[in-house]
């Protein structure tokens, strides 16, 4: 199975500050369509989840701009450029170019 | 505005069955690969299962397959997870979502499964 890593596995952030994640993969997550198939949620308290980025750095609609994804290969990086309030929650990559898709271990984001 | 609602989860003793449903609403779901994705009380997410737009094709991971079983009715828009032989390890909320390779385009609310005697 392929392994998703995240680091950090905790992230405090003061508000209006910048936030990155990381997610490395076992494999390269390019698949034989020529597509990389890495996905990011986030989870807010008590909620479901929510697909934030798609194919490494496609926004989801309503997805606020200050949310970037980018990488290549078996490394990829999740980017707030300033933190709100309602960012507060837990970040999952997730691979979906092998079998099984394999999630990362989340990230909790927190404002210190 | 697209709709997806679990419902079937329930107390259950180790060794036993439950069947998941998912009924689906505002988008064309008899176009769209399904999944199941479960989450542990505390825990992290973990892919379940998923199937193609016509139900021909399922796969599932080694921790599920041969105990699990997706299927879905397009006539009534509803995805299905039959759940067999569970132990405690399998005791989460069960959310479905639609898609299979960008997973997770839209997600239900998921569905409390427990497993204990």
């Amino acid at each position: 199975d392929v392994v998703v890593t995240q680091s950090p596995l905790s992230l405090p952030v003061s508000l209006g500050q910048p936030a990155s994640i990381s997610c490395g993969s076992s494999q390269s997550l390019v698949h034989s369509d020529g597509n990389t198939y890495l996905s990011w949620f986030q989870q807010r308290p008590g909620q479901s989840p929510r697909r934030l980025m798609y194919k490494v750095s496609n926004r989801d609609s309503g997805v606020p701009d200050r949310f970037s994804g980018s990488g290549s290969g078996t490394d990829f990086t999740l980017k707030i450029s300033t933190v709100e309030a309602e960012d507060v929650g837990v970040y999952y990559c997730m691979q979906g170019t092998h079998w099984p898709r394999t999630f990362g271990q989340g990230t909790k984001v927190e404002i210190k | 505005e697209v709709q997806l609602l679990e419902s079937g989860g329930d107390l259950v003793q180790p060794g036993g069955s439950l069947r998941l449903s998912c009924a689906a609403s505002g988008f064309p779901f008899n176009n769209y690969y399904m999944s199941w994705v479960r989450q542990a009380p505390g825990k992290g997410l973990e892919w379940v299962s998923s199937i193609n737009p016509s139900g021909g094709v399922t796969y599932y991971p080694g921790s599920v397959k041969g105990r699990f079983t997706i299927s879905r009715d397009n006539s009534m828009n509803t995805l299905y997870l039959q759940t067999n032989s569970l132990g405690v390890e399998d005791t989460a909320v069960y959310y479905c979502a639609t898609g299979y390779k960008n997973m997770g385009g839209y997600w239900g609310q998921g569905t409390l499964v427990t497993v204990s005697s």
